[in-house]
């Protein structure tokens, strides 16, 4: 059964401290996405891969903000420094967009609170 | 730019009632259309799509949405609604027409169901 798979489940870290979230995304799949999701704004994209490659990461804060796919099957979102308003459920989906498919398949997510 | 709305945050039903949640979009061209359902703790699971064609679509778990483009809607119906459906829908939408294959998601609604 294959799946997206998220790791860790659960963060809670310190205001300041570096936060790394991992995804392994569904063999074969050549599209990546990493959402955040609050009770404020929602569910957001942060940033999407094609390929391996960044096609859009507008909605990710640059100056705390990385998001890298040092190979097909991982996938990383990382937050350096932390703050508490980076407290969410981060989401990482992956889909296979061939011609008009561009269906997304999500993962449990990880949810991070920062103190 | 692309955009959902649904316009209810909170919908209560009885059980074995029929359901239909609402779905509004904004795009210039024809979109790619979902509904996605997510249970407390969990990620997002896909309930259906539209991307062309029939413009009556059928999902998993009974789920059926209509595409109308006269009044830009993609609404959700079940005729007979299960305990287990309790969860909350959102609607999204993705572009086709640009290469950009990220989904826009709204903002949810929530669905309780009564005995």
């Amino acid at each position: 059964d294959a799946r997206v798979t998220q790791t860790p489940r659960h963060k809670v870290t310190e205001m300041g401290q570096e936060v790394t979230m991992r995804c392994q995304p569904i063999l074969g799949h050549n599209t990546v996405f990493w959402y955040r999701q609050t009770m404020m704004q929602g569910l957001e994209l942060l940033a999407y891969f094609r390929n391996r490659a960044p096609l859009d990461d507008s909605g990710m804060p640059k100056d705390r903000f990385s998001a890298e796919m040092p190979d097909a099957t991982l996938a990383t979102l990382k937050i350096q420094p932390s703050e508490p308003r980076d407290s969410a459920v981060y989401f990482c989906a992956s889909g296979l967009v061939l011609g008009k498919n561009t269906e997304a398949f999500f993962g449990q997510g990880t949810r991070l609170t920062v103190v | 730019a692309q955009s959902v709305t649904q316009p209810d945050i909170h919908i209560t039903v009885s059980e074995g009632a029929s359901l239909e949640l609402r779905c509004n979009y904004s795009y210039g061209a024809t979109p790619y259309l979902f509904w996605y359902v997510q249970s407390p703790g969990q990620g997002l699971q896909l309930l259906l799509k539209y991307f062309s064609g029939d413009t009556l679509v059928q999902g998993i778990k009974g789920f059926e949405a209509e595409f109308k483009r006269s009044q830009s809607s993609f609404n959700l119906r079940k005729p007979s609604v299960h305990w287990s459906d309790a969860a909350e829908y959102f609607c999204a939408v993705g572009a086709m027409d640009t290469g950009r294959r990220a989904l826009t998601f709204g903002s949810g609604t929530r669905l309780q169901v009564q005995p």
